[in-house]
């Protein structure tokens, strides 16, 4: 099973600030790499698919990069709706999820 | 627009049964894989079984094989997983999911989950 394991843990952010979030597969999964939102109480949103993808109607501030292990997510400036947990998910083989990154208020 | 509305959750004690279904709509149901993830309260998200659009082929994660059953009703657009043998780990929300043609793919559309507990 490929193990994806993601960091920081968590990520303390200023409103306007710029995030970076890291994700690391155990095993190439190619450029077979999501990123997820989700908020309390709310299921996961996609936000990125294909490492670099951005879904439909997902802001441009979000981004994403990456292939074969490593991998990231960039928040370019942090709005206040932006403050979640960030999973990464592979499905280059099966499919697993990260533990996740909370992006919370500094 | 897509929706995927889970139900059937509850409180059951270890080693009883449940059965969760996930109605959908907004989609050709019948044309997509769909898939079962989980969440235990406080933890991250655990992929539990995936199955194809036509329901021949069906995968399941380590922790649920054996005793997990995913189907699929195209004619009534519902996803189900059967439970069996459940155990206090199984506690978690129970999320249905899909929108893409591939079985291992990422995922596109969500329910809204619905809570399975297993406790004495």
């Amino acid at each position: 099973e490929i193990v994806m394991t993601q960091s920081p843990a968590p990520l303390s952010v200023s409103p306007g600030e710029r995030a970076t979030l890291s994700c690391r597969a155990s095993q190439s999964v190619s450029s077979n790499l999501a990123w997820y939102q989700q908020k309390p109480g709310q299921a996961p949103r996609l936000l990125i698919y294909g490492a670099s993808t951005r879904a439909t109607g997902i802001p441009a501030r979000f981004s994403g990069s990456g292939s074969g292990t490593e991998f990231t997510l960039t928040i370019s400036s942090l709005q206040s709706e932006d403050f979640a947990v960030y999973y990464c998910q592979q499905y280059n083989n099966w499919g697993t999820f990260g533990q996740g990154t909370k992006v919370e208020i500094k | 627009q897509v929706q995927l509305v889970e139900s059937g959750g509850g409180v059951v004690q270890p080693g009883w049964s449940l059965r969760l279904s996930c109605a959908a709509s907004g989609f050709t149901f019948s044309s997509y894989p769909m898939h079962w993830v989980r969440q235990a309260p406080g933890k991250g998200l655990e992929w539990v079984a995936v199955i194809s659009f036509d329901g021949g082929n069906k995968y399941y994660g380590h922790s649920v094989k054996g005793r997990f059953t995913i189907s699929r009703d195209s004619s009534k657009n519902t996803l189900y997983l059967q439970m069996n043998s459940l155990r206090a780990e199984d506690t978690a929300v129970y999320y249905c999911a899909g929108g893409r043609p591939a079985m291992f793919t990422y995922l596109d559309y969500w329910g809204q989950g619905t809570l399975v507990t297993v406790s004495s």
